[in-house]
């Protein structure tokens, strides 16, 4: 079956501590996405990417890293430099960036020790 | 820029009741409109879509018009089930953003057996 799988399903991070959250998507969709999750505020989205090789800053990019080397993945790094990274990560992707149908993987619930 | 604005929940219904969940949205240009479902710890789901104005979306049992003269999108369903229970998000996009994604904070519905 194809989707996005979004690996692991809870991290911890220490204080100072870099943590890459995986996602990996079969659909081969171009444009995948990186959203924040907080209670009361919705998704904000941080990172995105329409092709291979590129990507752009969302609204909250501070403190986070990404590539984008191959199509199905779309791996996000937490850097330390996020001081507030307790939250559920969602990652999706779509067709193309458009006004498409996002889809979305299961989420990572990141917090801090 | 672009916002999305969702009544606040929690909204708690008995099974059976009417429900309304009320969206409104700014926007600069001319979006498209959607409503995502999220279930207990999963992503989100596309729940329906509506591209023009007057337009209607429905799925498994859930309505919403496109009302550009008051800025709305509001969900309706007439009669709940304790398996709708879930976070309803209501989104735009719009060529005005880049035609990414803006979400509303969601709004909790609990339905009672």
């Amino acid at each position: 079956d194809g989707g996005i799988t979004q690996s692991p399903k809870y991290l911890f991070r220490k204080e100072g501590q870099n943590v890459t959250l995986s996602c990996e998507q079969n659909l081969n969709h171009d444009a995948m996405y990186w959203y924040r999750q907080d209670p009361g505020q919705g998704l904000r989205l941080i990172y995105y990417s329409q092709i291979v090789n590129d990507f752009q800053k969302g609204d909250i990019a501070e403190g986070y890293s990404v590539s984008r080397e191959k199509k199905e993945s779309f791996p996000l790094t937490v850097t330390s430099a996020q001081k507030n990274p307790t939250a559920f990560y969602l990652c999706a992707s779509s067709i193309g960036q458009g006004r498409e149908k996002l889809f979305f993987g299961s989420g990572t619930q990141l917090s801090v020790l | 820029g672009d916002s999305v604005t969702q009544m606040e929940g929690p909204v708690t219904l008995s099974e059976e009741a009417f429900l309304t969940i009320n969206c409104t949205y700014t926007a600069t240009g001319y979006p498209s409109l959607f409503w995502y479902v999220q279930y207990p710890g999963e992503g989100l789901q596309l729940l329906l879509k509506a591209t023009k104005a007057d337009d209607k979306g429905s799925n498994k049992g859930f309505e919403a018009t496109y009302r550009k003269e008051t800025t709305s999108f509001h969900l309706e369903k007439g009669s709940v089930q304790v398996s709708d229970s879930a976070v309803y998000f209501c989104a735009l996009s719009d060529e005005g953003y880049g035609n990414k994604l803006v979400f509303g904070a969601g709004t909790i519905l609990r339905v009672k057996s």
